[in-house]
């Protein structure tokens, strides 16, 4: 089985600031890695996902991640947040064959003015 | 763009009674998929249905629980006796493919109060 861990629960940020948002992994299977953002009163949101090749990441919203395979890690970071970027954060990951996500606690962000 | 919606976006019940939970997946997808969130903790899978059959389910999934495709474009999940541990967000789920790198999308929500 798989699990993941997002070490903090709240991350408050000025706005133009940069941000990381902390993601750890355990699995004894390869896998796939993945952000979510969840908007107030809305669904999950793919933000980008690691599947293989290059361990840098590029999403929406200007996000990015890397993978560190050494680290069991998958960090999420924007080098500049805006105030939209006010949200629930999930990290997940799945094995390579099977259909489950494993997630995360949820990081929420909130960017201040 | 097309979305995974759910209906209610908020149910309250008495705990004991029977609930289902409504979500209409992308058109085109195959895969479909409960997950729930207790307050304050993990995203948690439920189920995963396809062809007309759960193809897998986790441990949460007990005989309470049961999942539904009465029609082509519904996807339901019924609890049948309610607890109050039930109390959670259910987020539906599809995909296009199965497997490690097909992408899930995701409705908001039902959030489900059990008093």
């Amino acid at each position: 089985a798989q699990s993941v861990t997002q070490l903090d629960s709240q991350v408050p940020v000025f706005e133009e600031a940069p941000v990381e948002l902390r993601c750890n992994y355990s699995s004894s299977v390869s896998v796939y890695l993945f952000w979510y953002v969840q908007y107030p009163n809305q669904g999950l949101q793919l933000l980008l996902k690691y599947l293989s090749g290059s361990t840098l990441v590029k999403g929406i919203n200007g996000f990015e991640a890397e993978f560190n395979k050494s680290q069991t890690s998958f960090h999420l970071r924007k080098p500049s947040v805006h105030i939209s970027d006010t949200a629930e954060y999930f990290c997940a990951v799945r094995s390579n064959t099977g259909n489950q996500f494993y997630f995360g606690t949820g990081t929420s962000l909130t960017v201040i003015p | 763009e097309p979305e995974v919606t759910q209906t209610p976006s908020h149910q309250v019940t008495q705990m004991g009674q029977e609930v289902i939970l409504r979500c209409v997946p992308i058109s085109n997808h195959l895969y479909f998929y409960w997950y729930r969130q207790i307050l304050g903790q993990k995203v948690e899978f439920l189920v995963s249905f396809y062809n007309n059959e759960i193809s897998e389910k986790s441990e949460i999934f007990d005989d309470q629980f049961s999942v539904e495709r009465p029609d082509g474009s519904n996807f339901t999940l019924k609890i049948r006796s309610t607890k109050l541990e039930d109390s959670a967000m259910y987020f539906c789920a599809s995909s296009e493919l199965s497997g490690g790198a097909g992408e899930q999308f995701f409705g908001p929500g039902t959030r489900l109060t059990v008093l």
